[in-house]
């Protein structure tokens, strides 16, 4: 089973910002924190990945909590391109990659 | 940007039959992956492969199931017997690196057994 929490579901306007959080409460110092994004009828999409420090790139920021329990994406302007389901992942390595239920962002125009 | 592509994009298979669905990873990553996903439900690992062997596998992935490279490119999965419940979108993955990496998907093969 998925050993991280997230809420089912989140609603952002066009061109605003997203916070997506996720909660890690079993995560192990050498875990790596991933997200992942599922569009419609599309398979996973790498988003993002990080260890402790924050991490930036041209999709998405990721801010991690000190004590890593927790995890929040950003989308810094949401676009309607970005609605999907939003997985975050924790594990010591990518060849075993454990979803979950994921949040399903909706995005208004 | 290098892909990862499956083939076929669908197929319809009679209960009991053999199915191979086929993966090209991306040319030079060493780790290659199958996932599922039943309708409406979540993405299921499958079995990690890796330096031609399986390196980890699921519950689900029983001995109705293997995978194979056959050649410097391709990488199958194959469903020996198929059940009605192996009806599923099948993802196949790649990454370079075992940690600190992504893995690329593939648009998936959606199997309906009948």
């Amino acid at each position: 089973d998925a050993k991280t929490t997230q809420p089912n579901s989140m609603e952002s306007n066009e061109e605003e910002p997203v916070h997506l959080p996720c909660n890690h409460s079993t995560i192990s110092g050498t875990d790596y924190i991933h997200w992942y994004r599922q569009l419609p009828s599309q398979g996973p999409e790498y988003v993002i990945h990080g260890l402790t420090s924050n991490v930036n790139n041209r999709m998405a920021s990721l801010a991690i909590a000190e004590d890593r329990k927790s995890s929040t994406l950003i989308l810094h302007r949401a676009t309607l391109r970005d609605a999907a389901v939003y997985y975050c992942i924790d594990g010591g390595a990518t060849n075993k990659l454990i979803f979950g239920t994921g949040t399903l962002l909706a995005v208004q125009p | 940007e290098p892909e990862v592509t499956q083939t076929p994009s669908h197929q319809v298979t009679q209960m009991g039959q053999e199915v191979i669905l086929r993966c090209v990873p991306i040319s030079n990553h060493l780790y290659f992956y199958w996932y599922r996903q039943i309708l409406g439900q979540k993405v299921e690992f499958l079995v990690s492969f890796y330096n031609n062997e399986i390196s980890e596998k699921s519950e689900i992935f029983d001995d109705q199931f293997s995978v194979e490279r056959p050649d410097g490119s391709n990488f199958t999965l194959k469903i020996r017997s198929t059940k009605l419940e192996d009806s599923a979108m099948y993802f196949c993955a790649s990454s370079e690196m075992l940690v600190d990496t992504e893995a690329f998907f593939g648009q998936g093969t959606r199997l309906t057994v009948v």
